[in-house]
């Protein structure tokens, strides 16, 4: 049974720092992984989306890579801004379609 | 396009009521997932269409929950009777299938069901 694990739980940095957060999968059989951003009381929003065969997507500041054969994938955000602030989740695609989340990072960005 | 639409946005009920949650996929799409956001257990997927058709309940968490799907535009999440532990956000997701590994779900702002 796949499992998603995001680590860590909860991250504060200061304005214009560059920070890394980390998902692990434990099963390697995967379609794709999504990096989601939600806000607090929202839904969720796709940033980034890598396919099984890819090894990192770029959206403007943010870079998500993806590592199979270890089960891992990170979510860099560059010069980090308090507009930043949100919960962070990660998810892998089965090849029945559905999405398998980790329990997120909330991310704070103090000004 | 409107986006995933849901409602209510918010619902208060007392224990033992029904709780009926809706759900407009984004049109043209042919996928549909219902998930359940708590903060001990995350985001789980409860039931999830293709085509109208269920495809996975094993997610329901048990016979008080039901979901049905009568056309490509409309789905319902049914609570009965609804207990506390229910209390949750609710999400319903959309996408293409056939898009492979670039498939990616459309999520709605969510539901948020408390139950007294």
């Amino acid at each position: 049974k796949q499992e998603v694990t995001q680590i860590p739980a909860a991250l504060s940095v200061p304005e214009g720092e560059n920070l890394v957060l980390n998902c692990s999968f434990t099963d390697s059989a995967i379609y794709n992984l999504q990096w989601f951003r939600q806000d607090p009381g929202k839904g969720l929003t796709s940033l980034l989306l890598i396919q099984s065969s890819q090894r990192e997507q770029t959206s403007g500041r943010l870079n998500a890579s993806l590592d199979k054969s270890s089960g891992r994938s990170t979510l860099y955000i560059a010069a980090s801004q308090p507009g930043d602030s949100a919960t962070y989740l990660c998810a892998v695609r089965g090849s029945q379609g559905n999405l398998i989340f980790g329990k997120g990072t909330k991310l704070s960005v103090k000004p | 396009d409107a986006g995933v639409i849901q409602s209510p946005r918010h619902e208060v009920t007392e224990m033992g009521q029904e709780v009926t949650l809706r759900c407009k996929p984004i049109s043209g799409h042919n996928s549909l997932f219902w998930y359940r956001q708590t903060m001990m257990r995350g985001l789980e997927l409860l039931i999830y269409f293709n085509n109208n058709v269920p495809i996975d309940d094993s997610g329901m968490p048990e016979d008080r929950f039901s979901a049905k799907m009568p056309n490509a535009s409309f789905s319902t999440l049914k609570i009965q009777p609804s207990e506390p532990r229910d209390s949750a956000v609710y999400f319903c997701a959309s996408s293409l299938r056939g898009g492979g590994a670039r498939e990616t779900q459309y999520f709605g702002p969510g539901t948020r069901l408390l139950v007294l």
